[in-house]
């Protein structure tokens, strides 16, 4: 047990679908992000979220739509994705402030694939 | 922007041999190191870090790491590997200006030990 979990764990979708991923974390942390892993590639950071507050958008397209209603959920909704855009998608946690170390525990993961 | 780099991508050994993987950080300033490991269907996990002091530090499973500030590197070792070793193991970096929560990590480093 990780203290950060995702569902689904696998998710299949179209095009046209709108799906959505959850994220919760149960180790008390006031940040939360949502991460893209791609085969062969750098994690890339999408989102961040302090405190509720949405504090970083990495240049994502607007078919992901984050959603924080309270520093222990996180949610990514899905809409008219592409091909592309079939990865992992990891959920991570941290705890903010003065003289604390920013390591992030992560969640398992959603697979997703777009057909 | 900062960026990491770890140069093997795929390292392949045998059970008791030694091991040492490269990663190298373009960020100038004071900076918060790790190294995470991702076995086979399991989540992302803290390996070890490093934010002062010793520059050389240990971590779980008998792996450490050095940090070498002239040359901007961060290797990890481990005198003799096991064949459950066997995972993807990344190197991230956080700058302690600017946006702290901005972990950067590399693009990975697949290790496979043969028994």
């Amino acid at each position: 047990e990780t203290g950060v979990t995702q569902t689904p764990r696998h998710l299949v979708m179209g095009m046209t679908n709108k799906k959505s991923l959850k994220c919760e974390q149960h180790l008390g942390h006031n940040a939360m992000y949502w991460y893209k892993q791609s085969a062969k590639k750098p994690l890339e950071l999408m989102f961040v979220y302090n405190f509720k507050e949405q504090t970083e958008n990495n240049s994502v397209p607007s078919r992901f739509s984050p959603e924080c209603p309270n520093s222990s959920h996180l949610f990514l909704h899905l809409h008219t994705l592409q091909p592309e855009d079939s990865a992992l998608y990891l959920c991570a946690s941290s705890q903010e402030g003065r003289g604390k170390t920013y390591e992030q525990y992560f969640g398992p993961g959603t697979r997703l694939t777009v057909t | 922007a900062q960026s990491v780099s770890q140069h093997n991508h795929h390292v392949i050994l045998s059970e008791a041999a030694s091991l040492e993987l490269g990663c190298n950080y373009s960020y100038g300033g004071t900076v918060n190191l790790f190294w995470y490991v991702q076995y086979p269907g399991q989540h992302l996990q803290l390996l070890l870090k490093y934010f002062s002091g010793d520059p050389l530090v240990k971590g779980i499973k008998g792996f450490e790491a050095e940090f070498i500030k002239s040359k901007f590197s961060f290797n990890l070792r481990k005198p003799s590997v096991q064949w459950s070793d066997t995972a993807e193991y990344f190197c991230a970096v956080n700058p302690l200006s600017g946006s702290a929560r901005q972990l950067t990590f590399g693009s990975g480093t697949q290790l496979t030990v043969l028994p």
